[in-house]
């Protein structure tokens, strides 16, 4: 079975600084991989970052990154440079590498203040 | 850039009536999903489905529940008979391969937000 646990239900950040949302995984697959999903309040989900299970290097896309720490079962998205836009919820999941399916955390709703 | 479409982006109907949900994949997408959202709560797996038969499927994936590809284009959510607890966003996701390892390849749809009244 796969589990996500996303410890933040709330976060503040100001404007321009960097912020780092948690996230921690449990699953049995041995290849697997973790996204990392932005939902605003219209309700649609945004792809922001993938992590294979097997990737060497952290993944990063623009401003976002991901700590990937596979012994501790982590995958923390830090968003740099903060912007209005990115106030939202973020979805950490985690995809089983041999059926496809997403398990979901509970989210963390992220407010970036100017 | 490629898209999944979900129609219609917001359904109202009465308890106990039937609604179907639509979804035109990736072309080139083989697996198909349906995944739901509660309002405030977490997005959660209801049903993979490849080769026109269900690969996966929940708990929440019940007897109400039923999906169809019944054109090649399209992918549909059947509930039967809905009740007010089946008021959620659906998001329909295709992928293109089987597992979820590649980013590029599993994509969802913007969602049908269903409220039963």
């Amino acid at each position: 079975a796969q589990k996500i646990t996303q410890t933040q239900p709330g976060m503040f950040v100001q404007e321009k600084e960097a912020v780092t949302l948690d996230c921690t995984y449990d699953t049995s697959d041995p290849s697997y991989g973790l996204f990392w999903y932005k939902q605003p309040s219209s309700g649609e989900m945004i792809f922001l970052i993938y992590q294979g299970s097997y990737d060497q290097q952290n993944a990063t896309e623009g401003r976002y990154s991901l700590n990937f720490q596979k012994a501790r079962k982590s995958a923390n998205l830090v968003i740099s440079a903060s912007q209005l836009g990115d106030s939202a919820m973020y979805f950490c999941a985690v995809g089983s590498g041999n059926t496809g399916k997403l398990i979901f955390g509970q989210g963390t709703t992220l407010q970036v203040k100017p | 850039e490629p898209e999944v479409t979900q129609t219609p982006s917001h359904q109202v109907t009465q308890m106990g009536q039937e609604v179907i949900l639509r979804c035109v994949p990736i072309s080139n997408h083989l697996y198909f999903y349906w995944y739901r959202q509660i309002l405030g709560q977490k997005v959660e797996f209801l049903v993979s489905f490849y080769n026109n038969e269900i690969s996966e499927k929940s708990e929440i994936f019940d007897d109400q529940f039923s999906v169809e590809r019944p054109d090649g284009s399209n992918f549909t959510l059947k509930i039967r008979s809905t009740k007010l607890e089946d008021s959620a966003m659906y998001f329909c996701a295709s992928s293109e391969v089987r597992g979820a390892v590649g980013a590029d390849g599993y994509t969802f749809g913007s969602g049908t937000r269903l409220t039963v009244v």
